[in-house]
């Protein structure tokens, strides 16, 4: 799986939106973007993922260049408990690879 | 809906016991996953089952750590002898299919080994 580089951590007022960098230089063409998020003392939570299309859900928005080397989460209006560390991650669309290979993330804090 | 529950949620032993971690996946997920997480090393797959059938084991540190799910709503990691580097926060996830797909992860247990 490509390998993913994100800034060790970044800081975001709460109600403005949080726009998370994720480098992904080595990405093939067969793999996914995924992002995950992890709050203190609880287990990784997914929170979406894309090919090559932008995406959004209730929670979040992923823009993905068109190259695909890179992408962006954003969380529209930050609020003091999407304070966590969040986890870029690629990997294939192949049978059996199952493996999500989390990095070091990016931790954000929102502030009051 | 209940998520992905683990038991126990904290245990603390002493060197050389045997420790045994426990995990319910979500109903009808056929995949279940076992991570580590440590502040050195962070998050890492120990193994991963497809169909209670073990797919890859290649991040099980030792002899010490075997994983067992003899069906498809209950599995086991055991560490036999423990030591004290082995203590971590040791999650499990599942999820549905065999391809792409989004894992869901338990509260984790929190293991202490004196």
């Amino acid at each position: 799986d490509a390998k993913t580089t994100q800034p060790p951590s970044m800081d975001c007022a709460e109600g403005r939106a949080a726009n998370l960098p994720c480098n992904h230089s080595t990405i093939s063409g067969n793999e996914y973007v995924y992002w995950y998020r992890q709050i203190h003392s609880q287990g990784p939570q997914y929170i979406i993922h894309g090919l090559k299309n932008n995406e959004t859900n209730e929670m979040a928005s992923l823009i993905i260049t068109e190259d695909r080397k890179s992408s962006t989460l954003i969380l529209p209006h930050a609020t003091l408990r999407d304070t966590a560390v969040y986890y870029c991650i690629v990997r294939s669309y192949d049978q059996g690879a199952q493996k999500l290979v989390f990095g070091q993330g990016t931790r954000l804090t929102i502030n009051p | 809906d209940a998520g992905v529950i683990q038991s126990p949620r904290h245990e603390v032993t002493e060197m050389g016991q045997e420790v045994t971690l426990r995990c319910k996946p979500i109903s009808g997920h056929n995949s279940l996953f076992w991570y580590r997480q440590t502040m050195m090393r962070g998050l890492e797959l120990l193994i991963y089952f497809n169909n209670n059938v073990p797919i890859d084991d290649s991040g099980m540190p030792e002899d010490r750590f075997s994983a067992k799910m003899p069906n498809a709503s209950f599995s086991t990691l055991k560490i036999q002898p423990s030591e004290p580097r082995d203590s971590a926060v040791y999650f499990c996830a599942s999820s549905l299919g065999t391809g792409v797909g989004t894992q869901y992860f338990g509260p984790g247990t929190r293991l202490l080994v004196l």
